[in-house]
């Protein structure tokens, strides 16, 4: 068990410019979970995938955030036209299954600043 | 919709107190409870859970109980140490309601434990 991974840990950008992160889940979770954390709030909910699937987007999920997760292992935050409300600490998690009893694991997270 | 409302920090105390960090919830189904920490520079972590009423999360020393009469899950331990200052959050997954198998975050309490 290596945990989850993120990568990059920091990204800085310019306003307008588009931006990729990546996540590595735990190798047996079939779940994984995209949060996004402001500072001084709690993580909010964006996405989660079942394997490749993607099941459920939260509203905070604008259209110009996109994720995949095209083989069921690692997956992709991507968003484009970058603003300075985006700038934040990106967070992934992963899990074995669904509910209280298969709690979800986090990675470091990817700080993501908007000049 | 779903809710976690936790006490605001800081909250600073000396070693050896005992600590409550108080933790009430709204959901519409019947959700599963937990506690996260995040230690300076780290990732969350998952520090307890309880699964349906009346169960009791422990690890570490801490300890919570899920009431669903009040519906609260407080965080309690007898005795801090230094080395439990930390960001805490109070979080709920509410699978069987209906909603997205996210979490939901209270905004976390900063822990300080003065020596």
């Amino acid at each position: 068990d290596t945990g989850v991974s993120q990568d990059p840990r920091h990204k800085i950008t310019k306003r307008g410019q588009n931006v990729t992160f990546r996540c590595d889940p735990i190798s047996e979770h079939n779940r994984l979970y995209w949060y996004r954390q402001t500072l001084g709030q709690g993580p909010e909910f964006l996405t989660y995938f079942q394997n490749e699937a993607q099941l459920e987007k939260s509203r905070l999920l604008s259209d110009r955030f996109s994720a995949e997760r095209p083989k069921g292992s690692f997956s992709t935050l991507e968003i484009q036209r970058t603003e300075q409300g985006d700038s934040a600490m990106y967070l992934c998690a992963s899990s074995a299954g669904a509910g209280g009893n298969q709690p979800q694991h986090f990675g470091d997270g990817t700080r993501l600043s908007i000049l | 919709g779903n809710s976690v409302t936790q006490m605001e920090g800081p909250v600073t105390l000396s070693e050896e107190a005992f600590l409550t960090i108080n933790c009430t919830y709204t959901a519409t189904g019947y959700p599963s409870l937990f506690w996260y920490v995040q230690y300076p520079g780290e990732g969350l972590q998952l520090l307890l859970k309880a699964t349906k009423a009346d169960d009791k999360g422990s690890n570490k020393g801490f300890e919570a109980t899920y009431r669903k009469e009040t519906t609260s899950f407080h965080l309690e331990k007898g005795s801090v140490q230094v080395s439990d200052s930390a960001v805490y959050f109070c979080a709920l997954s509410d699978l069987n309601g209906g909603g997205a198998d996210g979490l939901t975050f209270g905004k976390g309490t900063h822990l300080i434990i003065q020596p």
